[in-house]
């Protein structure tokens, strides 16, 4: 089955500088992987997310890499702002009908 | 355009209750899913249901079970209430079974005290 794996758990970041979270995952087979924003007592957002014919997609400051050879991808955010201050999760698919989870990374935008 | 919506948002029971939980996908959506997000953690795969049968089922007792109706909205029972199961409960929609992208409702709050 599915095992997804996520780095760091926290990360603090000088605000304006760029943070990078890692995932790996182990189902070869796996073809989509989104990434989630979730803001403290609210419910996951889902920010970017990436299938496996691309290796890169962007969004204004957000991008996501995916290196299927590796089995890993990651989210990137550039010019990061205190509103970014969240917990970020990645996920991949487990046969047709769930997601599963990185355990999360708590990022902190120090002002 | 409505998105997916969970009622109740928060509610409290005891130990023994039960609970049920309900949901409304996004217009158009076939699929609905369940998840268990305990504090601290990631959401924990319970139930999907795709046209109101259940296509999976993650690693939670039989105390849990939910149903899909011809409307596609969706309810998740849980029996039995453990203190362990105090946890924010996730309904997800997507437009159809097969690993597309799932949109999440607000959540119910359930604490079991």
């Amino acid at each position: 089955g599915e095992n997804v794996e996520q780095h760091p758990s926290t990360l603090s970041v000088q605000e304006g500088d760029s943070a990078v979270i890692k995932c790996t995952y182990s189902d070869s087979a796996s073809n989509y992987f989104p990434w989630y924003k979730q803001e403290l007592g609210k419910r996951p957002q889902l920010i970017i997310d990436i299938r496996s014919n691309v290796g890169e997609k962007k969004d204004q400051r957000i991008a996501v890499t995916l290196n299927k050879t590796a089995k890993h991808f990651s989210l990137h955010i550039t010019e990061t702002q205190p509103e970014d201050s969240a917990v970020y999760f990645c996920a991949a698919p487990h046969s047709n009908y769930q997601l599963i989870w990185g355990a999360g990374t708590k990022l902190i935008i120090k002002p | 355009d409505a998105g997916v919506t969970q009622s109740p948002t928060h509610l409290i029971k005891t130990r023994g209750q039960h609970v049920t939980l309900r949901c409304s996908p996004i217009s158009g959506h076939k699929s609905v899913s369940w998840y268990q997000q305990v504090l601290g953690q990631g959401p924990q795969f319970i139930f999907q249901y795709y046209e109101k049968e259940e296509r999976g089922r993650g690693n939670f007792p039989d105390r849990f079970s939910a149903r899909q109706f011809p409307n596609y909205s969706s309810e998740l029972n849980v029996n039995a209430l453990l203190l362990g199961d105090s946890a924010l409960y996730l309904c997800a929609s997507s437009l159809a079974q097969n690993r597309n992208t799932i949109y999440f409702g607000e959540g119910s709050w359930l604490t079991v005290v």
